[in-house]
């Protein structure tokens, strides 16, 4: 089977920097993609890594290991507007799979 | 990025009855997939719409339960049918670009009561 796990939870303060980890266990990976959704909104797409590293994408950054299994969402000078549901997703094919989501609160 | 748009965006239906959900691109999409979001849950796929054939299931869902229909490259409809208080949940679409197969986007959802 497939899965990917990320913590459920995460809170900080603005002008903080947190980081969203997922570890996944796939058949045929391809890549790691980071989704956004604010409450009553859909999914929006953040990145998408297909090789090992760091792509930064203003104040998100996105890291993969596949050695490790691993990714990371790093957000940097949080803000209000940042608190969401984050979804790390693995492609299968031509469908996408999600992790279970992690729900990051910030703070004033 | 493509726009999406469903309708209904909201309904709450009795028990029994059948709601059908409609899901429209502004531009011609290679995929297209229906996901099923429980409140504070992950998304689950619940099949790919294929244009002009029968679409694929996930495990766990049906066609019996979830007809789905897509007669062209921008349009597709979900069907949850005999409805349960289980099957409320939020309902959306997704679809692939042809510029390539990285990005999915999401139309705004389809938010389902069943009393």
């Amino acid at each position: 089977g497939q899965s990917l796990e990320q913590p459920s939870e995460v809170t900080a303060v603005e002008g903080a920097i947190v980081q969203i980890n997922c570890t996944y266990q796939t058949s045929g990976f391809y890549g790691l993609s980071w989704y956004q959704q604010h409450d009553g909104g859909a999914p929006t797409f953040l990145s998408y890594n297909a090789l090992d590293g760091l792509e930064e994408t203003g104040r998100f950054s996105s890291f993969l290991s596949r050695s490790d299994s691993y990714g990371y969402l790093l957000l940097q000078e949080l803000q209000m507007k940042d608190s969401a549901s984050y979804f790390c997703a693995v492609p299968n094919t031509d469908k996408l799979i999600f992790g279970t989501g992690t729900r990051l609160q910030v703070f004033p | 990025s493509a726009v999406i748009s469903q309708k209904p965006s909201r309904d709450i239906c009795q028990r029994g009855t059948s709601l059908t959900i409609q899901c429209q691109v502004d531009s011609q999409v290679t995929m297209m997939f229906w996901y099923r979001q429980q409140p504070g849950q992950s998304l689950t796929l619940i099949a790919t719409a294929n244009q002009g054939s029968e679409a694929t299931y996930e495990s766990g869902f049906v066609i019996d339960k979830f007809p789905i229909s897509r007669p062209n490259l921008t349009f597709s409809t979900l069907t949850v049918s005999n409805m349960s208080p289980e099957d409320s949940s939020i309902y959306l679409c997704s679809v692939v670009r042809l510029s390539g197969p990285d990005t999915q986007y999401f139309g705004p959802g389809t938010r389902l009561t069943v009393l």
